[in-house]
């Protein structure tokens, strides 16, 4: 089984400015990363899948790199909608398709 | 537009079995692998099950293998869970989820609003 590690577990950012996730797979996954946002209450939201293309509708100031096994979103200039756990998704080997463990960014 | 909707959550006592079912709209139901997705209270995602587009492969994950089992209805564009055996960690929102494309294994960009499941005796 893959393993994703998101780092940090939570990022205080203020809004304005520039928010970097991390996420590490325990093996090469190539490009078959996704990033998912999720508010309280709600199912999550795709905003990026294949690394770096962004879903439907997905505002630009979400981007996605990387591949192998280190991958990062960038959220250019966090507004107060993106506050909001976030977590990445492997869909390179399975079963089972893996979620890390989440990024909660929170107002600083 | 495209929906999934999920139904047949609640409060259960373990040992006892729940089916759940999610309604999909808007698409093609017939031509795409479908998934659930679990999430117990206040914790992370847990990929459940995924089951081919015409019901050919079926995948679990280790956690439920043996208790649960994945199934459609293409003529009522319907996914199901029969989830027996409860257990008090089976307790979570239950998610179906779309893959992107016609790929089963793939990213999530359809997601239903999540079923309720309350093991508890």
């Amino acid at each position: 089984e893959i393993v994703m590690t998101q780092s940090p577990a939570t990022l205080s950012v203020s809004p304005g400015e520039r928010a970097t996730l991390s996420c590490r797979a325990s093996q090469s996954i190539n490009m078959h990363l996704a990033w998912y946002q999720q508010k309280p209450g709600q199912a999550p939201r795709l905003l990026i899948y294949g690394a770096s293309t962004r879903a439907t509708g997905i505002p630009a100031r979400f981007s996605g790199s990387g591949s192998g096994t280190d991958f990062t979103l960038t959220i250019s200039s966090l507004q107060s909608e993106d506050f909001a756990v976030y977590y990445c998704q492997q869909y390179n080997n399975w079963p089972p398709l893996t979620f890390g463990g989440g990024t909660k960014v929170e107002i600083k | 537009q495209v929906q999934l909707v999920e139904s047949g959550g609640g409060v259960v006592q373990p040992g006892r079995s729940l089916r759940l079912s999610c309604a999909a709209s808007g698409f093609t139901f017939s031509s795409y692998g479908m998934h659930w997705v679990r999430q117990a209270p206040g914790k992370g995602l847990e990929w459940v099950a995924v089951i081919w587009y015409d019901g050919s492969n079926k995948y679990y994950a280790d956690s439920v293998k043996g208790r649960f089992t994945i199934s459609r209805d293409s003529s009522k564009n319907t996914l199901y869970l029969q989830i027996n055996s409860l257990r008090a960690e089976d307790t979570a929102v239950y998610y179906c989820a779309r893959p992107v494309g016609a790929t089963a294994m793939d990213a999530f960009d359809i997601w239903g609003q999540g079923t309720m499941v309350t093991v508890s005796s």
